[in-house]
């Protein structure tokens, strides 16, 4: 079954103790996203990765960190979590087309984070 | 500020209805127009996209309206369902481009 996998589901921490969002995908896609959803805020972008060792920031990178070591993995890293991170994560990869219209992508079913 | 604006956030209808959800953009370098739907505890799907080039588009009881000059587009939702009841986000991105611009989301709630 094509998926994109992401753990843990949920997760309760304190403010500055570092943690790692996991996400894997089984379709062989290029391209890996990592959004945050808040409410009235829809979906902001985070980081996004094109191929193996090709990552870029999004719309709100700031005290975050990605890799992608892996075409299958995109790892989320908070190095510092702070409260104001807390919110409902999702990865998201798709084939990386010529034309993005065309390459719909593929959501995993989200971690849900609260720092604090 | 948010590029892609979404209203309302909340709808609530009766089966039958027709629940319908707008959205507006600044950047017209956007060229591709994908809602999707979201229900509790999973990510979002994409249900139906449209480019700038067709005013409408129909799939199944899904209809997207365009309105180029306006740059607003809209979400139809035919002879509603309760199984209709989720979050629906419009987005929208440039062609190639990487990155897909959310609006704010609506909720839709469909009574029996």
């Amino acid at each position: 079954e094509a998926q994109v996998t992401q753990n843990p589901r949920y997760l309760i921490t304190v403010t500055g103790k570092k943690l790692t969002v996991t996400c894997s995908q089984n379709m062989n896609h290029e391209y890996m996203s990592w959004y945050r959803q808040d409410p009235g805020l829809g979906l902001r972008q985070i980081y996004y990765s094109m191929n193996v060792e090709v990552t870029d920031k999004g719309d709100v990178p700031e005290g975050y960190k990605v890799s992608r070591k892996e075409k299958r993995n995109f790892p989320l890293i908070l190095e510092s979590p702070s409260p104001n991170q807390t919110s409902l994560y999702f990865c998201a990869s798709r084939r990386q087309g010529r034309v993005v219209g065309n390459q719909p992508q593929h959501f995993g079913d989200g971690t849900r984070l609260s720092i604090l | 500020q948010q590029q892609v604006k979404q209203s309302p956030q909340s709808l609530i209808v009766q089966k039958g209805g027709i629940p319908i959800i707008n959205c507006a953009y600044e950047n017209t370098a956007f060229d591709y127009f994908p809602w999707y739907q979201q229900f509790p505890g999973k990510g979002p799907a994409l249900l139906i996209a449209i480019r700038p080039d067709v005013s409408e588009k129909k799939e199944g009881r899904f209809t997207i309206s365009f309105n180029k000059s306006a740059k607003q587009f809209s979400l139809h939702i035919m002879d509603s369902q309760p199984g209709d009841s989720a979050t629906y986000f419009c987005a929208a991105s440039k062609a190639a481009g990487n990155k897909l611009t959310f609006g704010g989301g609506t909720r839709v709630l469909v009574k029996p």
